[in-house]
């Protein structure tokens, strides 16, 4: 068990540039999740896959994000034509079961819009 | 709905003092709650969770956290602190009827001064 990886840990980019995150989840878990997390508040639900399957996706998903589990293990969250306020800490999780299991985190990627 | 409150976005404590970390939960349905450590520039790391067996449920490093339904309060605390202990700590809910989603809280802050 080696953990949620998640790469890069630091990404700046400029606005209007697209980037894209990875998440490597423990291999045995089937969910993953995405959450944001901007200064001084807790995470923020974007979307839960099971398996390959996209099964929730928040409002806060706008148009310009897209995620993908495309064989069911790791998973990449795009951001397109970034925006400064795209800034923000994205957390990947994963669990082995339901809600009761609580998650496991990775250490974030920290994206920096300038 | 499902939601937290954490009373007091900053707490300080003296090294070998009682902490006490408060949350609060609103949930219209038996609640999972969930207590969280961030230190700084990583991802978050479970400490204990409720999920309606014992209302006394113990964690890592020593911190434990009550269930009471009747203040929907589940405050986490730790006899002693440590140095160690200063970090982010986020309170976090779900429930049958959020999805697969966690809420969390937007944190406290804790300082130990040695």
């Amino acid at each position: 068990d080696t953990g949620v990886s998640q790469n890069p840990r630091h990404k700046i980019t400029k606005r209007g540039q697209n980037v894209t995150f990875r998440c490597d989840p423990i291999s045995e878990h089937n969910r993953l999740y995405w959450y944001r997390q901007t200064l001084g508040q807790g995470p923020e639900f974007l979307t839960y896959f099971q398996n390959e399957a996209q099964l929730e996706k928040s409002r806060l998903l706008s148009d310009r994000f897209s995620a993908e589990r495309p064989k069911g293990s790791f998973s990449t969250l795009e951001i397109q034509r970034t925006e400064q306020g795209d800034s923000a800490m994205y957390l990947c999780a994963s669990s082995p079961g339901g809600r009761v299991d609580g998650y496991t985190f990775g250490s974030g990627t920290r994206l920096t819009v300038v | 709905a499902q939601s937290v409150t954490q009373l007091g976005s900053h707490v300080s404590v003296s090294e070998g003092a009682l902490v006490l970390l408060r949350c609060n939960y609103s949930s219209s349905v038996p609640p999972y709650l969930f207590w969280y450590v961030q230190y700084p520039n990583q991802g978050l790391q479970l400490l204990l969770k409720y999920t309606s067996a014992a209302t006394l449920v113990k964690g890592i490093n020593g911190f434990e956290a009550e269930f009471k339904k009747s203040e929907t309060s589940f405050h986490l605390t730790k006899p002693s602190a440590h140095m160690s202990d200063a970090a982010e700590y986020f309170c976090a809910v779900s429930g049958s009827n959020t999805g697969n989603q966690f809420y969390f809280g937007t944190g406290t802050s804790l300082t130990v001064i040695p």
